[in-house]
């Protein structure tokens, strides 16, 4: 299983441009979770999804963040626009609702200059 | 809400030495608490879990205990090596909270050769 995939790795980009950050989870889970990790805030949830459907985005921080499921199989996170209080590490993390167990992608750290 | 709480912040031991991190939880309905590993740079990985219905789980040099009455619940690493330096999180879940994970602030545990 090749795990959760998350792309890009690295994006640096300039204060006001759009950022979109992917994520493929584990096939056959149906429970996806993106995070933000700052040195400041530690681990936070943005938003996750069951069955593709959103079900708690009250951690996303403001309205220049959206976050779409189109199907099982993908999801996006969109800053727009980016500003450099948003540069941090982006988690995408899935699992198999009912057995609880979240596993994560490897992270996209996003630079705002 | 549930609010999870994680001490010390930072952790020093000598090579073979056991080291312990404890969280305390607030929402009574939550009945699952993963441990998660996070070394430097890399994602942050399930290293074990324990449900509400045991006490404590065990997985070779690491353990965790549970106290449902008071709680609390503590990962021990036993024999501790270089390797087991990174910064470990405890979380908890439950239905009432949708499966969401809510997170401790993270405990950098740097083990001394």
């Amino acid at each position: 299983d090749a795990g959760v995939i998350q792309s890009p790795r690295h994006e640096v980009t300039e204060m006001g441009q759009e950022v979109t950050l992917r994520c493929k989870p584990i096939s056959g889970h149906n429970s996806l979770f993106w995070y933000r990790q700052t040195m400041m805030r530690g681990l936070e949830l943005l938003i996750y999804f069951n069955n593709n459907v959103p079900i708690d985005d009250s951690g996303m921080p403001e309205d220049r963040f959206s976050a779409k499921m189109p199907n099982a199989s993908f999801s996006t996170l969109k800053i727009q626009p980016s500003e450099p209080r948003d540069s941090a590490v982006y988690f995408c993390a899935s699992s198999l609702t009912g057995a609880l167990e979240q596993y994560f992608g490897p992270g996209t750290r996003l630079t705002v200059t | 809400g549930e609010n999870v709480e994680q001490h010390p912040s930072t952790l020093s031991v000598q090579e073979g030495d056991s080291a312990v991190i404890k969280c305390t939880y607030s929402d009574s309905a939550s009945n699952y608490f993963p441990w998660y590993k996070q070394e430097l740079g890399k994602r942050p990985q399930l290293i074990i879990d324990i449900r509400s219905n045991v006490g404590e789980k065990k997985d070779q040099r690491i353990a965790v205990t549970l106290n449902k009455t008071a709680k609390h619940f503590s990962l021990h690493i036993t024999e501790t090596q270089p390797e087991d330096s990174a910064v470990y999180f405890c979380a908890a879940s439950g239905t009432n909270t949708g499966n969401q994970f809510y997170f401790g602030t993270g405990t950098s545990l740097t083990v001394i050769p």
